[in-house]
């Protein structure tokens, strides 16, 4: 079964430093998709940034990139000059590739970041 | 285009009542999926569906969970029976048809007291 893992259950980054927010996955797949999750105290979900496997570019999202290391399966968020505001909870996420065009995700238990002014 | 919307945002239960959560995908989006969020853990699968059509329901509870998604009206989740153990965030989020992400609503926290 694909699995999702976050081995940092929370981090801290003083504001204007760069963070990295690690995340490993399992799957015996060749296509698939990866996500970066944020949910805040308010609970929403809010979609930082994907990856195509297919992809060997590493999505950027103005402050945001991946490094995403198909072959050791892993996929590592940074954040770049750190803002108060992106404090929250961050979900890793893997798409099982299944038919009818179901786009179901499987999360990581999630990293807290905390940003210290 | 007002988003994926959930309702109640928070439902208080006692043991053995019924919860039912309403979830309305964004305008033109045809495939609703909801997930469910335990205390310190990430979202996990429970449904899949689309217009009057149960597509996967392999994260669902065998017992005491339906779900639908009527012609017309929001997709409903429904737990009956209620447990302290069915305390958690539920998810809703929608999709246009074949697309590789979708969006998620704020979420609708029970307690079950």
């Amino acid at each position: 079964a694909q699995t999702v893992t976050q081995s940092q259950p929370e981090m801290s980054v003083q504001e204007a430093e760069t963070v990295t927010l690690s995340c490993t996955y399992d799957t015996s797949e060749s296509d698939y998709y990866l996500f970066w999750y944020k949910q805040p105290p308010s609970r929403q979900m809010i979609l930082v940034i994907r990856q195509e496997a297919y992809k060997q570019q590493n999505a950027t999202e103005n402050r945001f990139s991946v490094n995403f290391q198909k072959a050791a399966k892993s996929f590592s968020l940074k954040i770049s000059d750190s803002q108060l505001g992106d404090a929250a909870m961050y979900f890793c996420a893997y798409r099982i590739p299944t038919q009818g065009g179901s786009e179901k995700l499987v999360f990581g238990k999630g990293t807290k970041l905390t940003v210290n002014p | 285009n007002a988003g994926v919307m959930q309702n109640p945002r928070h439902l208080v239960r006692r043991r053995g009542q019924e919860a039912r959560l309403r979830c309305s995908p964004m305008k033109g989006h045809s495939h609703v999926y909801w997930y469910r969020q335990l205390p310190e853990e990430g979202l996990k699968f429970m449904v899949y569906l689309q217009k009057e059509n149960i597509i996967d329901e392999s994260g669902m509870p065998k017992e005491r969970f339906s779900a639908e998604f009527p012609k017309e009206g929001p997709s409903i989740l429904r737990i009956q029976q209620v447990v302290r153990g069915d305390s958690a965030a539920y998810f809703c989020a929608s999709s246009p048809l074949q697309t590789y992400g979708y969006t998620f609503g704020s979420g609708t926290r029970l307690t079950v007291v």
